[in-house]
């Protein structure tokens, strides 16, 4: 089975200041990986995910995140936030055996001025 | 681009009723997903159907059932509302594994 854990439940930070939100996972199989965005009130927009190829990805809104398979990680990361990056922030894990998203339990990101 | 539509966005329904939610996949997307997240919670996984057959349950209770018809449309269907239904169900369609969200139906039950 497939499980994902996000360790910190919310992340404070000062505008314009990095962050690094970390996610672990567990798989026996081949993964696919992903980084989820939910604003207060709102659905699921992928931020960006992992498939197969460079271990850095890239998304949306500046964020990038880095595959390593060796520690079974996939962090996700922004050199410098703004006020607008708010938001709840989910990992998951996809295996084609499972054939559905695994989502670990989000982390708050609470970016103040 | 077209994302995925879901139907009604809210829905307000008492106890003990039954309240239908509808999803409209991406075009030729062929894999169908439905969610369940309660009020500060992860999303949890309940059904997904791939060409129209059940691919895969999570934890959908006996009295929730779904089913994908011939226009990829998904509706999902649920008996007997308690108050811990009351949930954000999303539905995300995928082609080849990356799932895309739609914006999600509240379901509040009084």
């Amino acid at each position: 089975a497939q499980s994902v854990t996000q360790l910190d439940s919310q992340v404070p930070v000062f505008e314009e200041a990095p962050v690094e939100l970390r996610c672990n996972y567990s798989s026996s199989v081949s993964v696919y990986l992903f980084w989820y965005v939910q604003y207060p009130n709102q659905g699921l927009q992928l931020l960006l995910k992992y498939l197969s190829g460079s271990t850095l990805v890239k998304g949306i809104n500046g964020f990038e995140a880095e595959f390593n398979k060796s520690q079974t990680s996939f962090h996700l990361r922004k050199p410098s936030v703004h006020i607008s990056d708010t938001a709840e922030y989910f990992c998951a894990v996809y295996t084609g055996t499972a054939s559905k998203l695994t989502f670990g339990t989000g982390t708050r990101l609470q970016v103040t001025l | 681009a077209a994302g995925v539509i879901q139907s009604p966005r809210h829905l307000i329904k008492e106890k003990r009723e039954t309240a239908t939610l509808k999803c409209y996949p991406i075009p030729r997307h062929d894999t169908v997903y439905w969610y369940q997240q309660g009020p500060g919670q992860d999303p949890q996984f309940l059904i997904s159907f791939y060409e129209k057959m059940q691919s895969d349950k999570g934890s959908i209770p006996d009295r929730f059932s779904a089913q994908q018809f011939s226009d990829y449309h998904s509706e999902l269907n649920m008996s007997s509302l308690e108050l811990g239904d009351s949930a954000l169900y999303f539905c995300a369609s995928s082609l080849r594994g990356e799932q895309y969200f739609g914006p999600g139906t509240r379901l509040t039950v009084t």
